[in-house]
């Protein structure tokens, strides 16, 4: 039972393009959504977040939304950069849970020059 | 600040055979925790705390057991290895405190095989 859904495993853009990537959870508990990227052997870093009593936030190029009533939030990046290939991983919390992070499978972003 | 700092890089085990994954943080949080990754998944937690001399259990906490006996140090200990806990295992902590301070921050990660 996944909690937290990356339907989407790979996503190809061109450099200078908007990268979409999209996240749909079904935990109606989850407070708190993060996005996270990891490059291959190394450990995730912590790109963006948004609490659920927001809609939208952004930081630089990135910009994270987020549609409660459709439990789905998506990930900005614009424009995209060839750095900015890795894999992203959207994390939500229960904030009555320790929070304890619930990740998604990730997605694999390739951002071509 | 070193941030989280796992030992060992890489680690291959015997089926049945024991070892004890290193996990430290310099940035004084007070929850810490440890996940694992496999191929094409994402990362599930084993174990966590809440502080020093406080530990549960995460979703995948079966054949692994941790201690929490300082604020930097979270060791998870393997005591039967089976192929099964082929893996890459990420420890993580952050400062959790009243109004905020969800971010976890994650060390560079052990990998692990049992064969």
């Amino acid at each position: 039972d996944q909690q937290v859904k990356q339907n989407s495993p790979s996503l190809s853009v061109q450099e200078g393009r908007i990268s979409i990537l999209n996240c749909d959870y079904t935990n109606s508990m989850f407070d708190y959504f993060l996005w996270y990227k990891k490059y291959p052997a190394e450990g995730p870093t912590f790109l963006i977040s948004i609490s659920s009593i927001k809609d939208k936030n952004e930081d630089g190029r990135f910009t994270v939304f987020l549609n409660k009533s459709a439990k789905h939030l998506s990930l900005h990046i614009v424009p995209s950069q060839p750095g900015d290939s890795a894999v992203y991983f959207c994390a939500a919390i229960d904030g009555g849970s320790n929070y304890k992070l619930t990740f998604g499978k990730g997605t694999l972003l390739t951002v071509n020059p | 600040n070193a941030g989280v700092t796992q030992t060992p890089k890489f680690r291959i085990l015997k089926i049945g055979q024991s070892m004890t994954l290193q996990c430290t943080q310099d940035m004084n949080h007070n929850y810490m925790y440890w996940y694992r990754q496999d191929p094409g998944m994402g990362l599930k937690l084993i174990y966590y705390s809440v502080g020093a001399g406080i530990t549960d259990k995460g979703e995948v906490p079966n054949g692994y057991n941790v201690s929490r006996s300082t604020t930097e140090d979270f060791p998870l200990r393997l005591e039967l290895a089976a192929p099964s806990q082929t893996s890459v295992y990420f420890c993580a902590s952050t400062l959790r405190q009243r109004g905020g301070g969800d971010t976890q921050y994650f060390g560079p990660g052990t990998r692990l095989t049992v064969l």
